[in-house]
């Protein structure tokens, strides 16, 4: 069983509609959670990072730990074209500075 | 947050050579990380470079197959050396922010190994 679990999609939805990308996890020692999104052929670019559970919003986008059913999600509310990326999720142990990462959602958003 | 600068953006190295991939950060860091993504494949951590001191690895991964260099705290090099097809990916190095900022990574070195 890997660490990080997240669908790989890939995952397609109209422009304007919420978009629900999840993880799940199973070391309980992970404390940093964060969302990346990687445009292709560029690095990943950090979206949001929050640490223990609990939800955090920034613009269109929330995210939202849940560390006793080991579940962390990430929204975006009023999709646009240009969220077609790939959203990756990490994870790290606190006092550690390893990063695992989910294996990645590719999702598009149709005009 | 910091700015990476990773070069090169790709190259294409022929079987059995060896490819030097730079990492320069625009601030002092005390850890920088390098990553590895296989096509289609999330990102796996090679080793941790820290600054005055030999590299960790990860499990899977060798020094002599990859050579790191951290020789300030604004600069390391990964070398992937005796290169096979196998070794095709994008290269990826990463630096760990101030307190609530997380990683930032650079843009990438995608190899092609033929």
């Amino acid at each position: 069983q890997k660490e990080v679990e997240q669908d790989p999609g890939p995952l397609s939805v109209p422009e304007g509609a919420i978009v629900s990308l999840n993880c799940t996890y199973s070391n309980s020692a992970f404390q940093y959670f964060m969302w990346y999104r990687q445009y292709s052929r560029k690095g990943p670019e950090l979206l949001m990072y929050t640490y223990s559970s609990g939800n955090k919003e920034d613009g269109r986008f929330t995210a939202q730990v849940d560390k006793s059913s080991k579940y962390i999600s990430l929204f975006i509310r009023d999709s646009q074209p240009s969220d077609s990326a790939t959203y990756l999720c990490a994870m790290s142990v606190l006092g550690a500075q390893k990063l695992v990462f989910g294996q990645g959602t590719r999702l598009t958003i149709n005009p | 947050s910091a700015v990476i600068s990773q070069k090169p953006s790709r190259d294409i190295c022929q079987r059995g050579t060896s490819l030097t991939i730079q990492c320069q950060v625009d601030s002092q860091v005390t850890m920088m990380f390098w990553y590895r993504q296989q096509p289609g494949q999330s990102l796996t951590l090679i080793a941790t470079a820290n600054q005055g001191s030999e590299a960790t690895y990860e499990s899977g991964f060798v020094i002599d197959k990859f050579p790191i260099s951290r020789p300030n705290l604004t600069f390391s090099t990964l070398t992937v050396s005796n290169m096979s097809p196998e070794d095709s990916s994008i290269y990826l190095c990463s630096v760990v922010g101030r307190a609530g900022d997380g990683y930032t990574f650079g843009s990438g070195t995608r190899l092609t190994v033929v």
